[in-house]
Formats: structure tokens, sequence, C-alpha cells
């Protein structure tokens, strides 16, 4: 069945050190990868993505994840986070060929300590 | 920067009742989706929409919700009759032609009482 775990529900980093957010997924097509960002009252805003070619790829607000298709992950990393990156995070997979329907993990809640 | 846009923010309603939530995707966009958030629980895909028809839908899609593009910009999801376990936030996302990625609204909180 095709499924996305992110196992971290709630992660505590203090301002200024780094992140890292897992992902996992389980998709018999060829994915397309996502990281969607959710403040609170807010929409879900597009992060990155990821569907062919380099791995590593840059998103906005300084994150970027990694494709790792052998351990198919999708982490979401940034060196350095600020205040206002506290947030809920979304890691999401889709596939051209189910009309690119979302398929979402829990989401993993960043607080950052000051 | 073009966004999507979604009315009401805040929709409450009884048990029984219709409810149209309404979304305007971005202009040029092609391809529309509704998803939904219970409180505490994983946002989960309800329809997608291409071409005034329904292109793909989930089980929790039943004979009660109904989309529509009534017109050349708003994409509406009907409930017929609400349940207390509808309440949720519904977001409404659109896509374009060529790209893969959905760009979301803020989506509206329903609460059924």
């Amino acid at each position: 069945a095709q499924s996305v775990t992110q196992p971290d529900i709630h992660i505590t980093v203090s301002e200024g050190a780094s992140l890292e957010l897992r992902c996992n997924y389980s998709y018999g097509a060829t994915p397309y990868l996502f990281w969607y960002v959710q403040s609170p009252g807010q929409g879900l805003q597009l992060l990155l993505k990821y569907f062919s070619g380099d791995t590593l790829v840059q998103g906005i607000k300084g994150f970027e994840a990694e494709f790792k298709r052998s351990q198919s992950s999708f982490n979401l990393r940034k060196p350095s986070v600020h205040w206002s990156d506290a947030a809920e995070y979304f890691c999401a997979v889709g596939a051209r060929d189910s009309n690119y329907q979302l398929i979402w993990g829990a989401g993993t809640k960043l607080i950052i300590k000051p | 920067e073009p966004e999507v846009t979604q009315t009401p923010s805040h929709q409450v309603t009884q048990m029984g009742q219709e409810v149209i939530l309404r979304c305007v995707p971005i202009s040029n966009h092609l391809y529309f989706y509704w998803y939904r958030q219970i409180l505490g629980q994983k946002v989960e895909f309800l329809v997608s929409f291409y071409n005034n028809e329904i292109s793909e839908k989930s089980e929790i899609f039943d004979d009660q919700f109904s989309v529509e593009r009534p017109d050349g910009s708003n994409f509406t999801l009907k409930i017929r009759s609400t349940k207390l376990e509808d309440s949720a936030m519904y977001f409404c996302a659109s896509r374009g032609q060529i790209t893969d990625t959905q760009y979301f609204g803020p989506g509206t909180r329903l609460t059924v009482l």
C-alpha cells in the first residue's frame, strides 16, 4: 500500500541549530516527492520537490532535501533554523499516473527554542 | 504572485445541513483538487477535477460530496447533508498544465455541530 511515514510528531531544536526532518515512503510507481510547510492559521506552502535528476534538491527558506532511493527516504534539512521556521512540516508523495493526487505524512511539528 | 483563495475561512453548520465551500484556483491552472485534514490527523485526498469532470476520487468522496466548476473562476465542494465527522479543514489546490506542483489555498475550517 502507498504510504508516507514521518516518524517524529514533534521536534524541538534551538535557534541556530541544524535540523533534519525524516520522511519515508512506500510507493509503487516512480514517485514525485514534496515537502510542504504549514504555519499556524496558514495554508500549505511548497518548500521543495523532487522527481528526477540531482538527488539533493534546494528549496525556499534555506531548506534542502535528499532523495535516497535505497532507503525510500526524502529527509528535509536546514543548517541553521530561525524562530520563524516554527511550523508543521508535511512530506507528500504523488505520481503522474494518478494525476498527482498527494498522499501525505502525518506531519512533524517543529518547535524552536530561543 | 498568483495564489489560490478559499471562502469562507471558517464555516459553522448544523448536522444535516448542506454546505458549499468555495475556491478560486490560480487563473491559468487546469487541474483542481480538494483535500481535507481532520484535526490531529493526516491530510487526505478527496477528489481531483479536470476538463469539467472528476478524474480521481477517494473512498471518502461518497455520494454526499460533489464538486463543480460553475464558471471560469470558481471551484466548489458541496457536502449535501453534513455529519459530525465532516468537521475538518478543507484545502483546495490547483495545478497548471505542465507542472507537477499543486498550489494550496489557506483552507476552510468546517465545524459541524
